[in-house]
């Protein structure tokens, strides 16, 4: 099973507020990343992390910001949440490298309704 | 970056194999093949990965071709609970840990 985690599950907020999506893995895992999906979409690379202090953006455009302080640790942040911003966010990581291609690992996902 | 082609959408019975087909014309030399199911409202979960010819685990069976160009996902005798969607990706190998998702296969199984 992986232990990968996401808070908060479910995100209820108005315009406006700055709003943070945790995520947490244990696994040691270098390489990190946020998906976002609508329901019965398909999932699109908001943002990833090689490693500590490496970030980048993914294929489709966010207003999102991500750190990576910590090789554990994941965030993603808002910082003026709008109705657009409305979708799941879906975090995952692998131990992937060079010549080893190892497995995304996803966590339950964070599901952000903004009114 | 390899792009992947899916069906959007299969049916199948109850007991039937089932066979779900990824494009992948610009695989790069070190790019492994993956994939994925996905039920509703949750994280996708790994099936099974390959580099090249067959590969085989306690689900299912992934054949790929001599040029790589794609690859067949075999779902022996498939129950109702393997409606879902799956996801073909491929990378991370040397080119890329970037790793984008294609529109996916859904796949409906009816008894």
């Amino acid at each position: 099973e992986a232990d990968i985690y996401q808070t908060p599950r479910y995100l209820v907020i108005g315009t406006g507020k700055k709003i943070t999506l945790e995520c947490s893995q244990t696994m040691g895992h270098d390489k990190m990343y946020w998906y976002q999906q609508d329901p019965g979409m398909e999932l699109h690379l908001i943002h990833y992390s090689y490693g500590v202090n490496s970030t980048e953006k993914g294929d489709l455009s966010s207003e999102s910001t991500v750190s990576r302080i910590r090789t554990e640790h994941f965030p993603l942040t808002l910082e003026s949440a709008r109705p657009s911003h409305t979708s799941q966010y879906l975090c995952a990581s692998s131990a992937l490298g060079t010549g080893f291609a190892g497995e995304l690992f996803f966590g339950e996902g964070s599901r952000l309704t903004v009114l | 970056l390899a792009k992947t082609t899916q069906p959007i959408s299969m049916d199948s019975y109850e007991g039937q194999e089932v066979n779900i087909t990824c494009s992948h014309n610009n695989i790069a030399t070190n790019d492994y093949i993956t994939w994925y199911q996905q039920f509703p409202s949750q994280g996708p979960r790994f099936i099974i990965q390959g580099y090249k010819t067959k590969v085989t685990n306690e689900v299912a069976s992934l054949f790929i071709p001599a040029d790589r160009k794609s690859s067949t996902l075999s779902l022996p005798r498939v129950s109702l609970s393997d409606t879902a969607v799956y996801y073909c990706l491929v990378g991370a190998g040397d080119s890329s840990y970037k790793l984008i998702f294609g529109s996916g296969t859904r796949l409906l199984v009816r008894p």
